[in-house]
């Protein structure tokens, strides 16, 4: 199985900021990672999929970036509605896998 | 627009099997080629995918639960089931179904479920 990890696992950020989430696979990838946003008590939803791709309907702030095993997902400027937890996940192989998530919560 | 809706017993005895149904709307289960899966979360594990399954019928399964697992789908109802046995507590969890979606080779999952609490207990 290809593992996933992710730094940080938390972190504390204020509105406007700009906040960086990275994510590594355990093997090369290529561009087959996506990103979730998660609220409490609610489902993932994606935010980018195939490593750079805006899904449809998710605001502009949100970006990605990466290949092979490293990946970082981007909020130009932190909104309120923005605060969540964040997951990274691999669609290389099966079985999928996701990484441990990283919670974003106000300074 | 698609809508997935997770329906079956909240609590489940230690052994024995958990059922839930996932319910799709807003288009069919057997248009465009997509799978379909199931994803479980908890505290302890994260988000773990269980498996897929394909209109087709044709399934894969995580190595970690295979033995234990099968997921079906019935086209005629426009959902597809997760039956999980021999439970345990480490089996409790939020459970997801959600479509594959895929553009190509790039496969994401959207969208998901609501998702149910199956609890583990005797």
């Amino acid at each position: 199985d290809i593992q996933m990890t992710q730094s940080p696992s938390s972190l504390s950020a204020s509105v406007g900021d700009r906040v960086t989430i990275t994510c590594r696979a355990s093997q090369d990838i290529s561009t087959y990672l996506n990103w979730y946003q998660q609220k409490p008590g609610k489902a993932p939803k994606v935010l980018i999929h195939s490593a750079s791709n805006l899904q449809s309907g998710v605001p502009s702030r949100f970006s990605g970036s990466g290949s092979g095993t490293d990946f970082t997902l981007t909020i130009s400027s932190l909104q309120p509605e923005d605060f969540a937890t964040y997951s990274c996940q691999q669609s290389y192989s099966v079985p999928r896998t996701f990484g441990p998530g990283t919670k974003v919560d106000i300074k | 627009q698609l809508q997935l809706q997770e329906s079956g017993a909240g609590l489940v005895r230690p052994s024995q099997t958990l059922s839930l149904t996932c319910a799709v709307s807003g288009g069919s289960i057997d248009g465009g080629g997509y799978s379909w899966s199931w994803i479980r979360q908890s505290p302890e594990r994260g988000l773990e995918w269980i498996g897929y399954v394909y209109p087709s019928g044709n399934t894969f399964y995580n190595p970690s639960l295979k033995s234990r697992v099968t997921i079906s789908i019935d086209m005629s109802k426009n959902q597809f089931s997760l039956n999980l046995t021999s439970v345990t507590a480490a089996d409790t969890a939020v459970y997801y179904c959600v479509r594959d979606d895929m553009n190509g080779l790039m496969h994401w999952f959207d969208p998901w479920g609501q998702g149910v609490l199956v609890t583990v207990s005797s």
